[in-house]
């Protein structure tokens, strides 16, 4: 079982509507859980850092986890041709340590 | 303020022959991380530095690979010799001193090291 868990996609929604990107994880020991954006050819950028159970909210984004689940999702809002990339679920289980990827789903809207 | 940077941005060598990748993280950034993303598969941990020490290893596949980070500045990736299934993506991520649950690695560009 892998550590992190994402639906490879694509996952292909129209311009304007919520896109809804979805983790799991095994470890119950993990503190932070982040999701990186990522364009083809780029680097992994820092979109929304959780560690409490609950949303947060950040402009068009919102992040949600459940600890007794072991689940963590990206909620995009008003979605933008621009949001097209892969997104990627990862966790941290302490402040300084490594950090877990899951394998990132592509997402793509459609204008 | 510069971000995390590496070099070369790509590297097309023959299997057996030696290749060293460099990053500079961000100034005065205790913690550096090489990741590692090969075709088709997630970014996986290599090792983390904090400061000169290597913090954690684990993520080394085999001892090919040899980093060093002198003087808690820049660090280097050796392969020695490289075999076709080291081709991927090689990231550099530095982090502050240890803070807070939230703090955050930033991410350099990135290495394509291709092996034919």
């Amino acid at each position: 079982q892998k550590e992190v868990e994402q639906n490879s996609g694509p996952l292909s929604v129209p311009e304007g509507a919520i896109a809804s990107l979805n983790c799991t994880y095994s470890d119950r020991g993990s503190q932070s859980f982040f999701w990186y954006r990522q364009y083809s050819g780029k680097s992994p950028e820092l979109i929304m850092f959780i560690y409490s159970n609950g949303d947060k909210e950040d402009g068009r984004f919102t992040a949600q986890l459940n600890k007794a689940s072991q689940y963590v999702s990206l909620l995009i809002r008003d979605s933008q041709p621009s949001d097209s990339a892969t997104y990627l679920c990862a966790v941290r289980y302490s402040s300084a340590s490594k950090i877990i990827f899951g394998s990132g789903t592509r997402l793509s809207i459609r204008p | 303020e510069a971000g995390v940077t590496q070099f070369p941005s790509h590297s097309v060598i023959e299997k057996g022959q030696t290749v060293t990748l460099r990053c500079d993280p961000i100034s005065g950034h205790d913690n550096l991380y090489w990741y590692r993303r090969v075709m088709g598969k997630e970014i996986k941990f290599l090792l983390h530095f904090v400061k000169e020490s290597k913090q954690d290893e684990s993520g080394m596949p085999n001892n090919r690979f040899l980093a060093e980070r002198t003087g808690g500045t820049y660090s280097t990736l050796k392969v020695q010799p490289a075999e076709l299934e080291d081709s991927g993506v090689y990231f550099c991520a530095s982090s502050p001193r240890q803070g807070s649950p939230s703090y955050e690695q930033y991410f350099g560009p990135g290495t394509r090291l291709t092996v034919t």
